[in-house]
């Protein structure tokens, strides 16, 4: 299958501190790229979908200038989490896909701890 | 609504126990539905897509089969190795961009 690779897979931040999580799609050009939130114990929750180069569509709930989404290559997206709180504290995964009718692909998550 | 369901939450076997897993879902109308294996800590790894009513896929110990309203997960004499959760989502035809909708999965445990 195809890989998605997502960097850092931890991260630990100070309070009001910035951080930003990249997802890779190292052999094949995604078309839209996911974002999601994963509570222990709890399934996904899709927080933002992503084209490149045009705006990231947030579903309802998450604040957009919270959680910043840039798209910028067919491979390449990037979450920023800005002013972090405790609260934000989550597992955070993307996935990737090459048309409507493929599957997501994921990457390996990123756990983040704000302190 | 869309909306997915999974059961068990839970599901123990003593490994060689056959069983299966249960994803009901309604939809507007069904472009896919997706297993996904994840291990604590890990991202979902992808296992089969089904896209209509009747189709079946294999590999190794699981079989996934799809019917109007849902799919199951058959896991054959299981080892231990196959202790994870499993997802399982749907994409509707009338959602835009790909999007998945996600049950809340069934943690397997297989006990040697």
């Amino acid at each position: 299958g195809a890989v998605v690779s997502q960097h850092p897979s931890r991260v630990i931040c100070k309070s009001g501190t910035s951080v930003k999580i990249e997802c890779r799609s190292l052999d094949f050009q995604a078309t839209t790229m996911f974002w999601y939130r994963q509570f222990p114990k709890q399934s996904l929750m899709l927080m933002a979908t992503s084209n490149e180069g045009s705006k990231a569509t947030y579903e309802q709930g998450v604040e957009k200038d919270k959680f910043l989404i840039n798209h910028a290559s067919l491979t390449l997206s990037t979450l920023t989490v800005t002013s972090a709180h405790p609260e934000d504290s989550s597992f955070y995964i993307c996935s990737a896909i090459t048309g409507l009718n493929t599957e997501a692909f994921f990457g390996q998550g990123t756990r983040l701890t704000v302190v | 609504e869309d909306q997915v369901t999974q059961s068990p939450e839970a599901l123990r076997l003593q490994e060689g126990e056959s069983s299966s897993l249960n994803c009901s879902y309604t939809v507007s109308g069904l472009r896919g539905l997706f297993w996904y294996r994840q291990d604590p800590g890990k991202g979902p790894e992808f296992l089969f897509t089904l896209y209509s009513a009747g189709e079946e896929k294999e590999k190794e110990r699981l079989k996934a089969t799809l019917t109007k309203k849902e799919s199951f997960l058959h896991i054959t004499a299981p080892k231990p190795e196959d202790s994870a959760t499993y997802l399982c989502a749907v994409q509707a035809l009338g959602n835009q961009g790909g999007k998945l909708i996600f049950g809340q999965g069934t943690e397997l445990s297989v006990k040697p």
